[in-house]
């Protein structure tokens, strides 16, 4: 069946404390893995999309990575306006279409 | 940029009663998608659309029914509301999916439905 997880569920941190978000998934046929930012009563900000493992993208004190089974979202030395939770989807090929699967992300809180 | 707007942030609605949210996106996308976002479950794909006036059933389809009779608009309906159907609501875009294209979905702001 496939799946996407996400870990951790919350994880608190001090400002300029480095650290990663984890999505594990099992998908048939990746197109695609999505990341998007979720601020509290607002729909998900696109942030990324990778296409296949081995690829990177980066976008201000943001990187993420992805393997054939996970994707890390790096943040480095985060900032207050950083905390929000963060959506890991993956897109995979059926017959006849396509489906996204969306995780149940992971509430970042970072502390001045 | 693209936008996608709904037409209520907040809704308050009595039970049985029947509901309507409408979406409106700018960027010509084929696709379009209703979503509903409760905690601990992420985003649950209700029901989609590929095109004018074709809608397709996604995870929990149940209680809902869409219309899409333009492009640019995809309504949800909540024949009957009852209060299993208090929730946030999202509305999503994305452009067609070619050979080598993977499409991004872009998201409203959300609508949160309480049903009393």
């Amino acid at each position: 069946e496939d799946q996407v997880t996400q870990s951790p569920e919350a994880l608190r941190l001090q400002e300029g404390e480095s650290s990663s978000l984890n999505c594990s998934y099992t998908v048939s046929g990746l197109r695609g893995l999505f990341w998007y930012r979720q601020d509290p009563g607002k729909g998900p900000e696109f942030l990324f999309t990778l296409y296949s493992a081995g690829e990177e993208k980066e976008k201000e004190r943001l990187k993420a990575t992805l393997t054939k089974k996970e994707s890390f979202l790096h943040i480095t030395a985060p900032k207050p306006e950083d905390s929000a939770t963060y959506l890991c989807a993956v897109q995979g090929r059926y017959t006849g279409g396509f489906k996204t699967i969306f995780g149940a992300g992971t509430r970042l809180f970072v502390k001045a | 940029d693209v936008k996608v707007t709904q037409s209520s942030r907040y809704l308050v609605k009595r039970t049985g009663e029947k509901v309507f949210l409408e979406c409106v996106q700018d960027m010509d996308h084929e696709n379009m998608f209703w979503y509903r976002q409760d905690p601990g479950l992420g985003l649950r794909l209700i029901y989609f659309s590929y095109d004018v006036k074709m809608k397709e059933k996604g995870d929990i389809p149940e209680g809902y029914s869409v219309s899409r009779e333009k492009k640019e608009r995809f309504s949800l309906i909540l024949e009957s509301a009852s209060t299993n159907q208090t929730s946030m609501y999202l509305c999503a875009s994305s452009p067609f999916s070619g050979r080598a294209t993977r499409e991004t979905q872009y998201f409203g702001p959300g609508t949160r439905l309480l049903v009393l």
